[in-house]
């Protein structure tokens, strides 16, 4: 079974609209990293949450860990073309060991 | 600094061939590790290594070897390539490991096709 779920699976938005992206853990997250990856790219770090309850944000894009430690959220507001991409979240679950990964949610703008 | 380079960007193999992918990282990072990403799979941990002479199975290690002689480099062999070894291969390193306190940098990929 997979550990990480991302939903949903594929997102295509008119340009300027908000949106949201969800990860979810059934084990308690010792950290939670959210990458974005263009196609035929490499993984490019956006934010790294621990604390439960903790929220950043870079630019127009915001990430929540929530109190319990096992789901985060992505929001991008007034989306633009270059957001799209595939967003993944990875999880430290055991707080020694490498991320694992959920599958993606790839993110279509369209104007 | 570099980050974390890989090579070759690209490669095709006919079945049967061997082939070693490079991974070097100029950060003194302990942690490296090697996944591949399937479409619409997420990435799989198919080794990793958490300092110079010590390595561990991740998910997906059949068909793969590493080896870690130095902090820099983590190469990633496969022997008797097949075409389900057809994938997108990443290299990651991070300082320490773990306790979601360090940020993974990753590789810009190696695409890999199996013929």
């Amino acid at each position: 079974s997979q550990e990480l779920e991302q939903s949903p699976q594929s997102l295509i938005v008119q340009e300027g609209k908000n949106l949201t992206i969800n990860c979810t853990s059934s084990k308690t997250l010792y950290g939670l990293y959210w990458y974005k990856q263009k196609y035929g790219e490499g993984l490019i770090f956006l934010m790294m949450l621990q604390k439960g309850g903790e929220e950043k944000s870079h630019e127009k894009i915001t990430a929540k860990l929530d109190e319990k430690k096992q789901q985060s959220s992505l929001h991008i507001t007034a989306s633009q073309p270059s957001h799209a991409g595939i967003y993944l979240c990875g999880a430290d679950l055991s707080g020694n060991t490498p991320l694992v990964f959920g599958k993606g949610t790839r993110l279509s703008v369209i104007a | 600094n570099a980050g974390v380079t890989q090579t070759p960007k690209f490669r095709i193999l006919k079945i049967g061939q061997s082939m070693t992918l490079q991974c070097t990282q100029d950060m003194n990072h302990n942690y490296m590790y090697w996944y591949r990403q399937d479409p619409g799979m997420g990435l799989k941990l198919i080794y990793y290594s958490v300092g110079a002479g010590i390595t561990d199975k991740g998910e997906v290690p059949n068909g793969y070897n590493v080896s870690r002689s130095t902090t820099e480099d983590f190469p990633l062999r496969l022997e008797l390539a097949a075409p389900s070894q057809t994938s997108v291969y990443f290299c990651a390193s991070i300082a320490r490991g773990g306790f979601g306190t360090d940020t993974q940098y990753f590789g810009p990929g190696t695409r890999l096709t199996v013929l």
